[in-house]
């Protein structure tokens, strides 16, 4: 079976750094994104990793292994207003689209 | 910027009624999603649509469910008699296609509840 993992939830402090893991089982790999999710509003768009490697933008950075099938998104100079659900998802050999179920990240003061 | 929007953005409904949910997806896309998010759940997969006809489905994507592209604008879902587990945020997604990095872009989403 397809599979995505990552944890249910994590807590940071604001101004501190987070790593969010991912790791994945499906049959294919076309790319791997991560998405952000505030509570009632659709994913928004974060990152693309397809080859193995180290990705920046910004405070954010999504490292991928596919040797590993493991990813994981960095956060530095954490915000109140990261304060939301962060969704790995990888498109299989079909380009679908297979979700984890969503880190939910609390920052606190 | 392009965009995928959606209507309704809330909408309330009888247990047993027809409910259709619209989508405009970005208009030079050719692949188009449509997910569900029971609250507090992860996103799910209803239904892919490409060229068409529905290209894949989910479990999830029974016979009172159905979509159709009635013009060359619009694509919508159609709940045939709602259940109360249909209450759920509807995402449409729509992907470029072709040499694409298959990043979908998601509309707001259309929030269902069913009493």
């Amino acid at each position: 079976g397809q599979n995505i993992d990552q944890p249910t939830e994590m807590t940071a402090t604001e101004g501190a750094i987070v790593q969010i893991n991912c790791t994945y089982q499906t049959s294919g790999f076309n790319g791997l994104f991560w998405y952000q999710q505030h509570a009632g509003e659709a994913p928004t768009f974060l990152s693309y990793n397809v080859l193995d490697g180290l990705e920046e933008k910004g405070r954010f950075s999504s490292f991928l292994s596919r040797s590993k099938g493991y990813s994981y998104l960095l956060l530095k100079e954490l915000q109140m207003k990261d304060s939301a659900s962060y969704l790995c998802a990888v498109t299989d050999s079909n380009y679908q689209l297979i979700w984890g179920a969503g880190t939910k990240l609390i920052i606190k003061p | 910027e392009p965009e995928v929007t959606q209507t309704p953005s809330h909408q309330v409904t009888q247990m047993g009624q027809e409910v259709i949910l619209r989508c405009v997806p970005i208009s030079n896309h050719l692949y188009f999603y449509w997910y569900r998010q029971i609250l507090g759940q992860k996103v799910e997969f209803l239904v892919s649509f490409y060229n068409n006809e529905i290209s894949e489905k989910s479990e999830i994507f029974d016979d009172q469910f159905s979509v159709e592209r009635p013009d060359g604008s619009n694509f919508t879902l159609k709940i045939r008699s709602t259940k109360l587990e249909d209450s759920a945020m509807y995402f449409c997604a729509s992907r470029e296609g072709g040499r694409d990095t298959g990043e979908l872009f998601f509309g707001e989403g259309s929030r269902l509840t069913v009493l």
